[in-house]
């Protein structure tokens, strides 16, 4: 059973330029959520994907975007990059409903801003 | 952004110790309290959680206490290995929601 997975692993752009990651979720799970993780910091929410729609949003201007596919992945694109913007990217999925809470992350997208 | 505060920053023991990391929160709807183990350069790994209706939970070597007038909870890890050696996440949200607030993390160091 595949768990979730991400790419590309690792990415470097130039400040202005636009990036799209891609996720594949956990098999089972219909949630996918996106956080931020700076260096030496926790992961912060950016959204969450449920049914193809975007459900919650974090503190994230809107260049940050998403998308969720009827397989249940998601993309994750950031528009008019900042060096700011260079972070590990994680994505997360869990299943919806139930009264079950759990989002297991994948390996991330390590993105460099030059 | 921060609703978790989590101490120490790091902490070194020594193999077969009991490290014991410390996490408070703020909101009172947060009913859900998962721990994250993250190696460099991967992603984080759920390894326990806690719902406010018990007051401890173990798995393994790993054990959550959860202190809900204090608004506190806390990882135990018994037995420490060199190979628990990674940062540990406290997070925390609340029912129906998918943004789960963490703690800033605790380097944890076992010395064989």
């Amino acid at each position: 059973d595949a768990g979730v997975t991400q790419s590309p692993t690792h990415l470097i752009k130039t400040r202005g330029q636009q990036v799209t990651l891609r996720c594949s979720p956990k098999s089972g799970h219909d949630t996918v959520s996106w956080y931020q993780q700076a260096l030496g910091q926790g992961p912060q929410f950016i959204f969450q994907y449920y049914e193809e729609e975007e459900r919650q949003r974090g503190n994230f201007p809107d260049r940050f975007s998403g998308h969720q596919f009827p397989n249940y992945s998601s993309e994750l694109n950031v528009n008019a990059l900042l060096l700011g913007d260079s972070a590990l990217y994680l994505c997360a999925s869990g299943p919806y409903g139930g009264g079950r809470y759990e989002q297991y992350f994948g390996p991330g997208t390590r993105l460099t801003v030059t | 952004q921060q609703q978790v505060k989590q101490s120490p920053q790091s902490l070194i023991v020594q193999k077969g110790g009991i490290p014991i990391i410390n996490c408070a929160y703020e909101n009172t709807a947060f009913d859900y309290f998962p721990w994250y183990q993250q190696f460099p350069g991967k992603g984080p790994a759920l390894l326990i959680a806690i719902r406010p209706d018990v007051s401890e939970k173990k798995e393994g070597r790993f054990t959550i206490s959860f202190n809900k007038s204090a608004k506190q909870f806390s990882l135990h890890i018994m037995d420490s290995q060199p190979g628990d050696s990674a940062t540990y996440f406290c997070a925390a949200s609340r029912q129906g929601s998918r943004d789960m607030r963490f703690g800033a993390g605790t380097r944890l160091t076992v010395k064989p």
